[in-house]
């Protein structure tokens, strides 16, 4: 079965600075995706960026950039010049390739979160 | 935009009520699912559904049922309230597609449910 772990339940970062949040992720599966997803506090939760495993380019939306290493089975999220805004609950979740005929095939496996406080 | 809205935000209900959590979403997703969210405990899937009534258990099913009569609504059951369901409530949804499959999963605001 496959597991997300996020080994940091909370961070703190100076705003305009940069903070990564680690995450990895356990799976026999060779073709997968990957996502950031972000809570800000009372608000819906929203993605981030999303990764394809077989792409070897890491992804970048804006401001945040993944650093995916498929050997190692990590998928961290580098948030530069950080943002009050982006104060948030941040959680990593792994999903794997879908099959034509699975009924589950777009279920979430998620972490715990990581609980970011950008700090003025 | 996907427009995923959940009927109500806040709901309190009283013990071995019966209580009804609705969810609609207006992209004529295929996937849609439930999930709790406790304090360090992260998202639990409850209950999903891949088709109009069709319904697959998640993690978390006891106590729970779920409803699928139409492709844009998912309702979530709980049959006789406890207070150990007291939580935060989330629908999302999400497009099937034939290969590919990274299409994220889109969420409602969320209903924050106490049990009394």
């Amino acid at each position: 079965a496959q597991t997300v772990t996020q080994s940091q339940p909370e961070m703190s970062v100076q705003e305009a600075e940069t903070v990564t949040l680690s995450c990895t992720y356990d799976t026999s599966e060779n073709n997968y995706y990957l996502f950031w997803y972000k809570q800000p506090p009372s608000r819906q939760m929203i993605l981030v960026i999303r990764q394809e495993a077989y792409k070897q380019q890491n992804a970048t939306e804006n401001r945040f950039s993944v650093n995916f290493q498929k050997a190692a089975k990590s998928f961290s999220l580098k948030i530069s010049d950080s943002q009050l805004g982006d104060t948030a609950m941040y959680f990593c979740a792994f999903m794997k390739h879908p099959s034509f005929t699975a009924g589950n095939n777009r279920k979430l496996i998620w972490g715990l979160g990581t609980s970011l406080a950008v700090n003025p | 935009d996907v427009k995923v809205t959940q009927s109500s935000r806040y709901l309190v209900k009283r013990t071995g009520e019966k209580v009804f959590l609705e969810c609609v979403q207006d992209m004529d997703h295929e996937n849609m699912f439930w999930y709790r969210q406790d304090p360090g405990l992260g998202l639990r899937l409850i209950y999903f559904s891949y088709d109009v009534k069709m319904k697959e258990k998640g993690d978390i099913p006891e106590g729970y049922s779920v409803s699928r009569e139409k492709k844009e609504r998912f309702s979530l059951i709980l049959e006789s309230a406890s207070t150990n369901q007291t939580s935060m409530y989330l629908c999302a949804s999400s497009t099937r597609e034939g290969r590919g499959g990274n299409q994220p999963q889109h969420f409602g605001d969320g209903t924050r449910l106490s049990i009394l």
